[in-house]
C-alpha cells in the first residue's frame, strides 16, 4: 500500500512562499496524488491533484519529478489564513480495482504576522 | 448547495449503545467513504463504497458497520460503541474517474464528534 510521508510541521511568514514535500515511495502506476487542506473542527478542502510534472491553480503549484516518489505543494506568498494542517494523499489500488485511499498524518503550517 | 451533510453533529452516548451516524450527499458521487480524526493520528479511513451495494474495510474497520443501499446515503453504524470509539468522523464523497484507479476530488461532511462514555 501506497503511504506518505511528511513533516509534523513548518513555520513560515506572511507574503513567503511555502513548499511542503509528501514522499510516496511506493506509489503505484495508477496512483494520483491530492492534497487538502484542513482547519480546526472543519472536514478537509481539496488544494490540488496531479499524476506528474507540474499542475498549477488559483491558489497553489503541485510539483512531481519523474519517478514520482515524492510530490512538492507550493503556496504562493502565504498569509494568516493559509494556517492550517496540510495533508499528502495518494490514490491506492487494492484487489477488485477499487481504491483505499491512505491520508499521511498531515503538515501543520504556522504562518506568523 | 453542492454538499454533503451528516447528523448528528454531537452526539454523546455509553458503552454499547447502537447508534447510527448518516451521511448524505446530493452531487450524484459514485464514491463515499467514512474517516476518523484522531489527535496526532490525522485521517483514517474506516470505510468505502465505491457505488451502491458495494463497500470495502479501510484501515480501521473494526467495530463499525456500513451500508450502501442509495446512492446519495451511506451510514456508518456502531453497533456497541466502545470509549475508543470516541473520535471525530467526516463523511465524504466524489466522482470516479472513468477508467483510472483513483478517486477525484473529495468533498467532506462538516464533521460529527462522537463521545462515548
Amino acid at each position: 500500500l501506497a503511504k506518505t510521508t511528511q513533516p509534523i510541521s513548518m513555520d513560515s511568514y506572511e507574503g513567503q512562499e511555502v513548499n511542503i514535500t509528501c514522499s510516496h515511495n511506493n506509489i503505484a502506476t495508477n496512483d494520483y496524488i491530492t492534497w487538502y487542506q484542513q482547519f480546526p473542527s472543519q472536514g478537509p478542502r481539496f488544494i490540488i491533484q496531479g499524476y506528474k510534472t507540474k499542475v498549477t491553480n488559483e491558489v497553489a503549484s503541485l510539483f512531481i519529478p519523474a519517478d514520482r516518489k515524492s510530490s512538492t505543494l507550493s503556496l504562493p506568498r502565504v498569509s494568516l489564513s493559509d494556517t492550517a494542517v496540510y495533508y499528502c494523499l495518494v490514490g491506492d489500488i487494492v484487489s477488485g480495482g477499487y481504491n483505499k485511499l491512505i491520508f499521511g498524518a498531515g503538515t501543520r503550517l504556522a504562518v506568523h504576522p | 448547495e453542492a454538499q454533503v451533510t451528516q447528523n448528528p453533529r454531537y452526539l454523546i452516548t455509553v458503552t454499547g449503545k447502537k447508534l447510527t451516524v448518516t451521511c448524505s450527499q446530493n452531487m450524484n458521487h459514485e464514491y463515499m467513504s467514512w474517516y476518523r480524526q484522531d489527535p496526532g493520528l490525522g485521517l483514517r479511513q474506516i470505510y468505502y463504497s465505491m457505488n451502491v451495494e458495494v463497500t470495502d474495510k479501510g484501515d480501521v474497520p473494526e467495530g463499525y458497520k456500513v451500508s450502501r443501499k442509495e446512492k446519495r446515503n451511506f451510514p456508518l453504524i456502531l453497533e456497541s460503541p466502545s470509549p475508543n470509539q470516541t473520535s471525530l468522523y467526516f463523511c465524504a464523497s466524489s466522482f470516479e474517474r472513468e477508467g483510472a484507479a483513483y478517486v477525484g476530488e473529495q468533498f467532506f461532511g462538516p464533521g460529527t464528534r462522537l463521545t462515548v462514555l
